[in-house]
């Protein structure tokens, strides 16, 4: 079993839809990560936090909102998305910032119609 | 252009015969090395890794060899079982500062024959 889990595994959202992935990690890890996996392309860093503090911001755009109120829970709030923003999103922690080794849920499939 | 590159998409391989998925890099900063393998449904999961210090790392079945003159490296899986049937995903990784950010390639898919 993941120490990783993510909810909704599924999402459909409209255009004009407001939605939220939640990301919740039971290793007690430091460090966090949202990542974005779109067909043929590598996985795409987005967004990484230390202690509840995002250090990074993987120029994304303003319509994907990230919120880490503690090192446990990471959230993906999404707000008019666009169709091409349909992919899988993988949420990761690890136990500090800059190891490797990270543990990964099974991520969101999200469809923007 | 993708630093870190896996250019087969697909493997084929019987049960019990060695599995060798192929990774070229072009960034000479990288310097750690890791496998993920992914089964569907499923996050990528950790497998093994390797620093640049090294030319090779061996873990029960699996074994991953690093020719940094050649910016190749490849994860051996020997023997090939069934259940090693999963996406298979090259990373590395390069220090800046405190933070360590991976480059993933596009994955190769193995299938394990019975």
């Amino acid at each position: 079993e993941t120490g990783v889990t993510q909810t909704p595994r599924h999402l459909v959202m409209g255009m004009t839809n407001k939605k939220s992935l939640k990301c919740e990690q039971h290793l007690g890890h430091n460090a966090m990560y949202w990542y974005k996996q779109s067909a043929k392309k590598p996985l795409e860093l987005m967004f990484v936090y230390n202690f509840k503090e995002q250090t990074e911001n993987n120029s994304v755009p303003s319509r994907f909102s990230p919120e880490c109120p503690n090192s446990s829970h990471l959230f993906l709030h999404l707000h008019t998305l666009q169709p091409e923003d349909s992919a899988l999103y993988l949420c990761a922690s690890s136990r500090n910032l800059g190891e490797e080794t990270q543990y990964f849920g099974p991520g969101t499939r999200l469809l923007v119609l | 252009d993708q630093q870190v590159k896996q250019n087969s998409p697909s493997l084929s391989v019987q049960e019990g015969r060695i599995s060798i998925l192929n990774c070229d890099y072009t960034n000479s900063m990288f310097d750690y090395f890791l496998w993920y393998k992914k089964y569907p449904a499923e996050g990528p999961t950790f497998l093994i890794s390797i620093s640049s210090i090294k030319d090779k790392n061996e873990d029960g079945r699996f074994t991953v060899f690093l020719n940094k003159s050649a910016k190749h490296l490849s994860l051996h899986i020997v023997p090939s079982q069934p259940g090693d049937s999963a996406v298979y995903f090259c990373a590395a990784s390069a220090s800046t500062g405190n933070n360590r950010k991976l480059i993933w390639g596009l994955g190769t898919s193995l299938a394990v024959n019975p």
